[in-house]
């Protein structure tokens, strides 16, 4: 098993809509969730991070976490073409001193 | 303004001839790494500094080496590049191991 697992997609949303992305890890003793945004070429740059169980939101974006069922969660509201892009999922793993990233989902946000 | 810079962006090498792809951070952070993103595989770390003359080897460290005598600089070395090297290599920079990253513009790099 992966330690960090993404549907690669891509995941087609018409514009407006809620797109969700999913994220499944496998170290218990995880503490530390991040997401992360990549355009085709550019570097990957963090759109959230979240510590405890439950939800954080931040502008249009939710992240939502449940330790217990080893899953965090992006929530994307009134999604525009401009959210078209790759989402990484990051977890602080190892002990807490190594950042493990998924594979990515790609976004598309369609007019 | 805060700034992971790489340089250089873009490279081309033949088979086993050395270079470095150097690392610099205005951020005072502490926490420095390099990545490779290769497509289906995800960024995969290939090493790590907690702090000055501290590092420590990543998941892919076969064929690259660092050093980190100063906090600014981090630079990745490839004394011996070969094809399976060619991919997409990224710098971060957080202030703390478990804080956010922040990465570096990349440098895409191709070994024939």
């Amino acid at each position: 098993q992966k330690e960090v697992e993404q549907n690669s997609g891509p995941l087609s949303v018409p514009e407006g809509a809620i797109a969700s992305l999913n994220c499944t890890y496998s170290d218990r003793v995880s503490q530390s969730f991040f997401w992360y945004r990549q355009y085709s070429g550019k570097s990957p740059e963090l759109i959230m991070s979240i510590y405890s169980n439950g939800d954080k939101e931040d502008g249009r974006f939710t992240a939502q976490l449940n330790k217990a069922s080893q899953y965090v969660s992006l929530l994307i509201r009134d999604s525009q073409p401009s959210d078209s892009a790759t989402y990484l999922c990051a977890i602080l793993t190892g002990g807490g001193n190594k950042l493990t990233f998924g594979t990515g989902t790609q976004l598309k946000v369609e007019l | 303004e805060a700034q992971v810079t790489q340089n250089p962006r873009y490279l081309i090498t033949v088979t086993g001839k050395k270079l470095t792809v150097t690392c610099s951070q205005n951020m005072n952070h502490e926490y420095m790494s390099w990545y490779r993103q290769d497509p289906g595989l995800g960024l995969r770390q290939i090493y790590y500094s907690m702090n000055v003359e501290v590092t420590d080897k990543g998941d892919v460290p076969e064929g690259y080496k660092v050093s980190r005598k100063e906090k600014r600089n981090f630079p990745l070395i490839l004394e011996s590049p070969s094809p399976n090297q060619t991919s997409l290599y990224f710098c971060a920079t957080s202030g703390s191991y478990n804080s956010p990253l922040h990465f570096g513009n990349g440098t895409r790099l191709t070994v024939t």
